[in-house]
């Protein structure tokens, strides 16, 4: 099956400074890549996905690349803030009906 | 903005006791899903619903388990009978189509004593 992994599991950033979150991929045919974020004791809140037609998208601050050949995904976070501060999962779809696999998640603080 | 709805918030229950775990999904959506979150971990699948029957299910997904829509509007989950282990924050998600965004609940907080 899917094997998600991420990495780094714990990422510390200055306000204004940009954060990177890596993750790869193992099913070739997953075909739809999303970043959830996470606060404590809340659910998971979707902030950017992408598809596998395309390599990059970009939302304001945040920004995803893929590259579907080497199977890795990336979430860019540029301008932190103090509340961009919780926990991001990637996730990738399998499956008839896209079940999602997630990765380990990253706890992202950013400090004044 | 629609939303998905779960019911409980927080559900404390004895261990070999049923439990039903509810949610509404977002209205015109198709797919359902339920997902668990052991305290720190990552989010697991537990199972996928479509056209009123399962789709797919992960190994979590033993016969304690199963999954109803009573009714046009309802998604739930039931554990026969609970395990310690069964202790988890338990998402509902619902998605237009297969491969397209998932939208999840709150969360119901199940503690197996």
């Amino acid at each position: 099956g899917e094997n998600v992994e991420q990495h780094p599991s714990t990422l510390s950033v200055q306000e204004g400074d940009s954060a990177v979150i890596k993750c790869t991929y193992s099913d070739s045919a997953s075909n739809y890549f999303p970043w959830y974020k996470q606060e404590l004791g809340k659910r998971p809140q979707l902030i950017i996905d992408i598809r596998s037609n395309v390599g990059e998208k970009k939302d304001q601050r945040i920004a995803v690349t893929l590259n579907k050949t080497a199977k890795h995904f990336s979430l860019h976070i540029t301008e932190t803030q103090p509340e961009d501060s919780a926990v991001y999962f990637c996730a990738a779809n399998t499956g008839t009906a896209s079940k999602l696999t997630f990765g380990t998640g990253t706890r992202l603080q950013v400090t004044l | 903005e629609p939303e998905v709805t779960q019911t409980p918030s927080h559900q404390v229950t004895q261990m070999g006791q049923e439990v039903i775990l509810r949610c509404v999904p977002i209205s015109n959506h198709l797919y359902f899903y339920w997902y668990r979150q052991i305290l720190g971990q990552k989010v697991e699948f537990l199972v996928s619903f479509y056209n009123n029957e399962i789709s797919e299910k992960s190994e979590i997904f033993d016969d304690q388990f199963s999954v109803e829509r009573p009714d046009g509007s309802n998604f739930t989950l039931k554990i026969r009978s609970t395990k310690l282990e069964d202790s988890a924050m338990y998402f509902c998600a619902s998605g237009l189509m297969g491969g397209e965004t998932q939208y999840f609940g709150p969360g119901t907080r199940l503690l197996v004593l």
